[in-house]
């Protein structure tokens, strides 16, 4: 199984700052998403990222606020830009290992915007 | 989009009793896994199985695929099973991998 570590684990931010969360994955992966998990509510996608080219937004979530790099095959990045309170969640970064389909989640970044 | 239905949404347990959580999905899936959040938020990986009979200890899971619905067997429950069960799962009609949570069974195992 893969290994997916995230920086930070958590942080308290002022609004209408950015923060960027960085994902690190064991191994060479081929598919990365970042999900949204507001409090006490489910996971939802907030993109694709894809490596080499841009991210593939989910209805709801656009590149201004949530931009996204993904530089190699092991590494990515959200920002989360402009925060408002609204922003308060956590995130959370997954991988699929190549050539299979079950995805693994990174610990996630506790984000507390006030 | 597909549909994830988990019940029940809430469940308390006393230590050693067994229970069976549900999962419904509106639509066929290439992927259908389950997870454990624990108390600190992690995601902790307990079944991929989008058909068929998996067992890990006391925990079991089995997906008819046919008839849309997964079911997670946990049997002689710990404290340390408490926190919340998430359901997610890809349908065959899309692309990539990503995937579509339910809203979640929380448990709670009682001393």
């Amino acid at each position: 199984s893969a290994v997916i570590s995230q920086k930070p684990s958590r942080d308290i931010c002022q609004r209408g700052t950015s923060l960027t969360i960085q994902c690190q994955v064991d191994s060479q992966v081929t598919m990365m998403f970042w999900y949204r998990q507001q409090p006490g509510q489910s996971l939802t996608l907030i993109a694709t990222a894809n490596q080499g080219s841009e991210a593939t937004y989910e209805s709801g979530f656009v590149i201004d606020k949530f931009p996204i790099s993904r530089p190699n095959l092991t590494f990515s990045t959200l920002t989360v830009s402009n925060m408002s309170p609204e922003d308060s969640s956590i995130y959370l970064c997954s991988a699929v290992l190549s050539g299979a389909g079950e995805q693994y989640f990174g610990p996630g970044t506790r984000l507390t915007v006030t | 989009g597909i549909q994830v239905e988990q019940s029940p949404p809430d469940l308390i347990l006393q230590e050693g009793a067994n229970s069976t959580l549900r999962c419904n999905f509106s639509d066929s899936v290439n992927n259908l896994q389950w997870f454990h959040q624990n108390p600190w938020g992690q995601l902790i990986n307990l079944f991929y199985i989008p058909s068929g009979t998996k067992q890990n200890g006391r925990l079991s899971a089995t997906t008819v695929a046919t008839e849309r619905y997964s079911l997670l067997y946990i049997s002689s429950s710990q404290t340390t099973d408490s926190g919340v069960y998430f359901c997610a799962a890809k349908p065959n009609s899309n692309s990539g991998y990503a995937l579509n949570f339910g809203k979640g069974t929380s448990l709670l195992v009682t001393p």
